[in-house]
């Protein structure tokens, strides 16, 4: 039973162009959730999803960030534009229907140049 | 009210001994208190969690004491080992809502 996974683990981009980060959740998880993580602090809530559903998008930046949970495929978060403060791990999780336990994936590791 | 804090920033421990970590908070609509442990380059792993109707759970080398009163969880690591060497997040959240508040983590070195 593969864990959460999450793709690529690392990632550089150029100011300005767009990163795609991919998330594919334990199976027979429906919930998933995406959390940013600084240098040398704690991880941030982004975005809550279920399939098809933006749930809670309360840690989400205005501008430049999306998130969806299509009905087929991973979850995946998109940056658009990036600049040098998006620079940093974003680890996604995903939980059951009961929606306690969340298993994070190893995240993807964002750098930009 | 969204926060949680967490101290000391970074604990070194003999092998063999006990590691704290402590949490406090202030929303008392926080109702899952899970701890996490990373290890470098890796994703958070639940270690263990509580719920605020019991005061103290164990699984192992690890216990969570709970204070609701005080509004403070801990986390203790018995028989500490270099193995443990990680940093630990503690985390909250509310009944009806899935996200975790983290706090600001805890890196633990255990000296063989």
């Amino acid at each position: 039973n593969a864990g959460v996974m999450q793709n690529p683990r690392h990632l550089v981009r150029r100011r300005g162009q767009e990163a795609r980060l991919r998330c594919s959740p334990m199976k027979g998880h429906s919930h998933v959730y995406w959390y940013r993580q600084l240098p040398e602090e704690g991880l941030k809530f982004m975005v809550y999803l279920q399939k098809e559903n933006i749930i809670d998008e309360s840690g989400m930046p205005k501008e430049r960030f999306s998130a969806e949970f299509p009905k087929e495929g991973p979850s995946i978060l998109r940056i658009q534009q990036v600049v040098r403060g998006d620079s940093a791990a974003y680890f996604c999780a995903s939980s059951g229907s009961r929606a306690i336990e969340a298993f994070f994936g190893q995240g993807t590791r964002l750098t930009v140049v | 009210q969204q926060q949680v804090k967490q101290s000391p920033q970074s604990l070194i421990v003999q092998k063999g001994g006990i590691s704290i970590i402590n949490c406090a908070y202030e929303n008392t609509a926080f109702d899952y208190f899970p701890w996490y442990q990373q290890f470098p380059g890796k994703g958070p792993a639940l270690l263990i969690a509580i719920r605020p109707d019991v005061s103290e759970k164990k699984e192992g080398r690890f216990t969570i004491s709970f204070n609701k009163s005080a509004k403070q969880f801990s986390l203790h690591i018995m028989d500490s080992q270099p193995g443990d060497s990680a940093t630990y997040f503690c985390a909250a959240s509310m009944k009806g809502a899935q996200k975790l508040v983290f706090g600001q983590g805890t890196r633990l070195t255990i000296n063989p």
